[in-house]
């Protein structure tokens, strides 16, 4: 089946820029995702990015996209506290029937 | 808008005996799917609806495992009998096209 993969941990101090590392291996991903997801809650939708473009910003959140590569990364500009979270990249497969498929998510831990 | 709602939050049951879960998606998402979460990993789609239809079952164990739509609004998710390794969080998604799918808060299943 298909693969994504991430690290499974960082650990930045406040005020400090995150970045959080993806790779895929469908090459037919039509979109791709990152979701936070929160100590018992579920998970919160982030941003994503369409499979023709390589950057996409929202307020302190970049994502890069390297199609060739199949390399996806999300950037959190100063990281708070209340960035401390698992993020879930996703790939949105059009052979797939537009399932989701998850990495196993990047634990996020910031340092006061 | 109201989000995507699950209940219950939390179920014990013992392994052989069966449960169910229920999901009301946001109004208007003709698209419904149900997830399983293992701890530690991301999740995995188990069923994908299209208003009252199976778009995708293809990660459903069905001989223990059923879930239906029936007016295309509400799900639920039956297992029967349960097993220790069904334990695990049982999220609901809904989506309105296939960009975005917006998840419920889970319900968490533990099987002893």
């Amino acid at each position: 089946g298909e693969d994504v993969e991430q690290s499974l941990f960082l650990s930045v101090r406040e005020g400090d820029s995150s970045v959080i590392n993806c790779t895929y291996t469908d090459s037919s991903s039509t979109y791709l995702y990152w979701y936070k997801q929160e100590p018992g809650a579920g998970l919160q939708l982030l941003t994503y990015i369409f499979s023709n473009m390589d950057m996409k910003q929202d307020q302190r959140l970049t994502v890069l996209l390297n199609k060739k590569d199949k390399h996806l990364s999300l950037r959190i500009a100063d990281t708070q506290t209340g960035d401390s979270a698992i993020y879930f990249c996703a790939e949105n497969s059009r052979d797939a029937g537009n399932m989701l498929t998850f990495g196993g998510g990047t634990r996020l831990m910031v340092k006061p | 808008e109201a989000g995507v709602a699950q209940s219950p939050r939390y179920k014990i049951i013992e392994k052989r005996q069966s449960v169910a879960f229920w999901c009301n998606p946001i109004s208007g998402h003709a698209t419904l799917y149900w997830y399983q979460q293992i701890l530690g990993q991301g999740p995995k789609l188990l069923i994908q609806f299209q208003n009252n239809g199976v778009v995708d079952d293809s990660q459903l164990p069905k001989d223990r495992f059923s879930a239906e739509r029936l007016k295309g609004v509400d799900s639920t998710l039956k297992i029967q009998p349960a097993k220790l390794e069904d334990s695990a969080v049982y999220l609901c998604a809904s989506s309105f096209g296939r960009r975005e799918q917006y998840f419920g808060p889970g319900t968490r299943l533990t099987v002893t």
